[in-house]
């Protein structure tokens, strides 16, 4: 089945570590995006890609990154991962149709740990 | 004015009742309004999503209500089943200019339903 796979399923870092969680998709969906998600809050939307043009939400912190080698995969780094940056990280994907109302394509979430 | 708040924050109802949770938004430029239904370890799923060009929207026992003057929109959940237990958010999207579906969550609902 067509899916979006995000590895791994839990991932503990140490303070300040740098950690990189990955997502792939066999949807051969031109959109990504990585979402945010602290325990019993909304998903928070990170940043997005549109095919390889990378689009940084305002209030992403500068310690998140993101990489997208090819339309299957992308990457989120954390170059310096405090306490706060605990929480599920969710990779979507969409296939952009122009009409604004695309379906989003959920992982099941990598769960960050940061001693 | 980019918020989605929901509410309530937590429901309880028992079998073959109906769950009713509601949404309020205040940017008229959203244009699209999803449903996500998220069960514990996954990642959220589209449940069910309406436009404001119509004020009802039916899927099987999940139904939308949308009222545009009231900025408002619930999700109500008919004849409901331990099997709905899970969280959801309602999102919404829209006014950015460019076709990527960049939806902003509500803070979700953890919905139980008793046998």
């Amino acid at each position: 089945d067509a899916m979006v796979i995000q590895n791994p399923r839990y991932q503990v870092t140490q303070f300040g570590k740098p950690v990189t969680l990955s997502c792939s998709q066999t949807l051969n969906h031109n959109v990504m995006y990585w979402y945010q998600q602290k325990s019993s809050q909304a998903p928070k939307l990170l940043f997005h890609y549109y095919d390889k043009d990378f689009n940084n939400e305002a209030d992403t912190p500068d310690n998140f990154q993101s990489r997208r080698p090819n339309t299957s995969f992308c990457f989120l780094d954390i170059r310096s991962p405090g306490l706060g940056d605990a929480a599920m990280y969710l990779c979507a994907t969409s296939r952009d149709l122009g009409t604004g109302d695309e379906k989003l394509f959920f992982g099941s979430g990598t769960q960050l740990s940061v001693l | 004015q980019q918020q989605v708040k929901q509410s309530p924050q937590s429901l309880i109802v028992q079998k073959g009742g109906i769950s009713i949770i509601n949404c309020a938004y205040e940017n008229t430029a959203f244009d699209y309004f999803p449903w996500y239904q998220q069960f514990p370890g996954k990642g959220p799923a589209l449940l069910i999503a309406i436009r404001p060009d119509v004020s009802e929207k039916k899927e099987g026992r999940f139904t939308i209500s949308f009222n545009k003057s009231a900025k408002q929109f619930s999700l109500h959940i008919m004849d409901s089943q331990p099997g709905d237990s899970a969280t959801y958010f309602c999102a919404a999207s829209g006014g950015y200019g460019g076709a990527t579906n960049k939806l902003i969550f509500g803070t979700g609902t953890l919905l139980a339903v008793q046998p």
